[in-house]
C-alpha cells in the first residue's frame, strides 16, 4: 500500500498568512494526488487534484504542487473560514488512501 | 452537481450486519465510479470500496474485503454497502461519494451516516 504522510500534523497561523502543507508518498505517484477540507461536522471538500488542478468553486489563494514523491498544499492570505483539517490522497493505485491530516488554526 | 444523501446508519452489535444506502440526484449517477468512505470518531479518512458505472468492477479496502459488499442499482440512482461481522472498530460515519470523472479523486460527499457497534 502507498503511505502518505502529512506535515505537520498541526498549524497555527494567523489571518494574512501563507501556510504550507506537505504530503510524502511511500513511493512516486506520478501527480496522482488530491488535497480536501474538511470541516469539524462537515464532510470532506475537493480543493485540488492531479497535484495541482484547482476544484470548481475553490478560491485562488488554494494552490497545489508537487510531483512523485512530495506534494505542498498553500494558501495565500489565510482566511478565518480556513480553519479546517486537510488531507491529501493518492489515486496512483488501489488501496486508496489519505493521509492522517492536518489541523489549521486561525489564532 | 451532485447531491448525495446517506441513509441506514445506527448502532448494531457485534458481529451484526447493517446495508447503508446512498441515493444520488442528477442524471449522471448511472455513469459515475462511486466510492464509500468512512471516519472513525476523531481519526482521519478511510476508503473502503469502490464501484464502476456498471456494477462490473468493485475494490475493496483488505479489511473488508469478503465481509462486505459495495453495489449499485443506476435505475433507482443508488449506491449501497451491505457490512456483514461487524466489529467494534467499524464504527465510524460512512461517507458516500463520487469519484470526478476520469480521475480516482472524490468530487463529491454526502453528509454521512453514523454506524456504531457496540454491545
Amino acid at each position: 500500500d502507498i503511505q502518505l504522510t502529512q506535515s505537520p500534523s498541526f498549524l497555527s497561523a494567523s489571518v494574512g498568512d501563507r501556510v504550507t502543507v506537505t504530503c510524502r508518498a511511500s513511493q512516486g505517484i506520478s501527480n496522482g494526488l488530491a488535497w480536501y477540507q474538511q470541516k469539524p461536522g462537515r464532510a470532506p471538500k475537493l480543493l485540488i487534484h492531479t497535484a495541482s488542478t484547482l476544484q470548481s468553486g475553490v478560491p485562488s489563494r488554494f494552490s497545489g504542487s508537487g510531483y512523485g514523491t512530495e506534494f505542498t498544499l498553500t494558501i495565500n492570505s489565510l482566511q478565518p473560514e480556513d480553519s479546517a483539517t486537510y488531507y491529501c490522497q493518492q489515486r496512483r493505485d488501489y488501496p486508496i488512501t489519505f493521509g492522517q491530516g492536518t489541523r489549521l488554526e486561525i489564532k | 452537481e451532485v447531491q448525495l444523501v446517506e441513509f441506514g446508519g445506527g448502532l448494531v452489535r457485534p458481529g451484526g450486519s447493517l446495508r447503508l444506502s446512498c441515493t444520488a440526484s442528477g442524471s449522471t449517477f448511472s455513469t459515475n465510479w462511486m466510492s464509500w468512505v468512512r471516519q472513525a470518531p476523531g481519526k482521519g479518512l478511510e476508503w473502503v470500496a469502490t464501484i464502476n458505472p456498471d456494477g462490473s468492477v468493485k475494490f475493496y479496502v483488505d479489511s473488508v474485503r469478503g465481509l462486505w459488499t459495495i453495489s449499485r442499482d443506476n435505475a433507482k440512482n443508488s449506491l449501497d454497502l451491505q457490512m456483514n461481522n461487524l466489529r467494534a472498530e467499524d464504527t465510524a460515519v460512512f461517507y458516500c461519494a463520487s469519484l470526478l470523472r476520469g480521475v480516482t479523486t472524490f468530487d463529491y460527499w454526502g453528509p454521512g451516516t453514523l454506524v456504531t457497534v457496540s454491545s
